[in-house]
């Protein structure tokens, strides 16, 4: 079954205290994404990549890190959380190959709250 | 810069009535289409999508869309509401840019909630 995978679901730390949030994909896509959902603003895009050792910042970096060492992991690291990194994470993974119209296959989301 | 609009933040619908969520995207060109839907608690499913041809596409969960390109619109409808419907909406565009691959551009969403 295809899926995209993020652990933990539900993410409870205090500022200052670096984390990092897990994604797995079974697809061997190419690109995968991460994005933070934020009451009224949707779903904005953090960090994305085209393919192992390739990233590159979204619309909304700042604070966060990434990394592709292998195909099918991206995490997403909070090196020194802040309140406003509280939201809800989603991690997304399509193949890089077409036009854009490529479907996007979503984790369940993270929830973190940063105290 | 691409942006997409969905004017309702939140709707109210009667069980067994009609629904329709707008949704307006600005871009230069005719761009891919999507909507999502995310029950509570849960991720993101995708319920149809537009790339291009016929401009009326038919989903999952008897949701269909509408591609209007005169008015950049692609709303949402479903003819009879179910008390399962009740979720937040997203209406997304995809682009290719040729640096950073593929992106979708999501709308702010719109909570919808059924009346029994």
């Amino acid at each position: 079954e295809a899926q995209v995978t993020q652990n933990p679901r539900y993410l409870i730390t205090v500022t200052g205290k670096k984390l990092t949030v897990t994604c797995s994909q079974n697809m061997n896509h190419e690109y995968m994404s991460w994005y933070r959902q934020d009451p009224g603003l949707g779903l904005r895009q953090i960090y994305y990549s085209m393919n192992v050792e390739v990233t590159d910042k979204g619309d909304v970096p700042e604070g966060y890190k990434v990394s592709r060492k292998e195909k099918r992991n991206f995490p997403l690291i909070l090196e020194s959380p802040s309140p406003n990194q509280t939201s809800l994470y989603f991690c997304a993974s399509t193949s890089s190959a077409g036009t854009g119209g490529n479907i996007q296959y979503f984790g369940a989301g993270t929830r973190l709250s940063v105290l | 810069a691409q942006s997409v609009t969905q004017p309702d933040i939140h709707i109210t619908v009667s069980e067994g009535a009609s629904l329709e969520l707008r949704c307006n995207y600005s871009y230069g060109a005719t761009p891919y289409l999507f909507w999502y839907v995310q029950s509570p608690g849960q991720g993101l499913q995708l319920l149809l999508k537009y790339f291009s041809g016929d401009t009326l596409v038919q989903g999952i969960k008897g949701f269909e869309a509408e591609f209007k390109r005169s008015q950049s619109s692609f709303n949402l409808r479903k003819p009879s509401v179910h008390w399962s419907d009740a979720a937040e909406y997203f209406c997304a565009v995809g682009l290719m840019i040729k640096a950073a691959g593929n992106k979708l551009t999501f709308g702010g969403g719109t909570r919808v909630l059924v009346k029994p």
